[in-house]
């Protein structure tokens, strides 16, 4: 069946940096677009990154563009995501998830998430 | 994109019907979807497309709406439906916004 396991989360000092991976089973990323959702404790869910089926495309908003890089290796059936300049307000569940391969912009898949702490 | 989830809570007693709201701060067309999620859990896709119901969701969960105005009825609540349910667009693709969320919580 499919699964998506995150790991990588922990405590991590304002401006540190932090990489996430997410490890796939049951399928091959390699046909799917993948992406990061984080949820901030208590909040709403935010998208934070995209990454095409091949990887040569990759897309953010503006709220973490330019500090966090999302990646893949599809031979590894895995998905990263590198975070650095880390701030409080990244401080979140992080989950990766699966678009679903009919309907660009939905999630069929999601794991089960990893905690992100940024404090000092 | 801004989404709008009304209300905030809904309490509602076994059995009853639930009516959740979503409003998009501009037309979407019908790219919206819903999604479940339970403490401590992942969300679970419910229905995409405004109202097309993802693979084994119950009948008794149903979408309507398009352009800006959407609705999730939960038809007959069940004690395994009280949970936070979210609205998505995927009109603006890759630029996608959640809603904040609606908790259906036990009258």
């Amino acid at each position: 069946q499919v699964q998506l396991v995150e790991s990588g989360g922990g405590l991590v000092k304002p401006g540190g940096s932090l990489r996430l991976s997410c490890a796939a089973s049951g399928f091959a990323i390699s046909d799917y677009y993948m992406t990061w959702i984080r949820q901030a404790p208590g909040k709403g869910l935010e998208w934070v990154s995209y990454i095409s089926s091949s990887g040569s495309n990759t897309y953010y908003p503006d709220s973490v563009k330019g500090r966090f890089t999302i990646s893949r290796d599809n031979a590894r059936n895995s998905l990263y995501l590198q975070m650095n300049s880390l701030r409080a307000e990244d401080t979140a569940v992080y989950y990766c998830a699966r678009e679903a391969i009919a309907t660009a912009g939905v999630f069929d898949y999601w794991g089960q998430g990893t905690l992100v702490t940024v404090s000092s | 994109i801004v989404m709008t989830q009304s209300p905030a809570t809904l309490s509602v007693s076994p059995g009853e019907r639930a009516t959740l709201s979503c409003r998009a701060s501009q037309i979407i067309n019908s790219n919206l979807a819903w999604y479940q999620q339970k403490p401590g859990q992942a969300p679970r896709l419910l229905i995409y497309g405004a109202s097309t119901r993802a693979t084994g969701i119950p009948a008794r969960f149903s979408g309507t709406g398009s352009g800006t105005e959407f609705t999730l009825t939960i038809s007959s609540l069940q004690s395994d439906d009280f949970a936070v349910y979210y609205c998505q667009q995927y009109n603006n693709w890759p630029q996608l916004t959640f809603g904040g969320g609606t908790k259906v919580e036990i009258k």
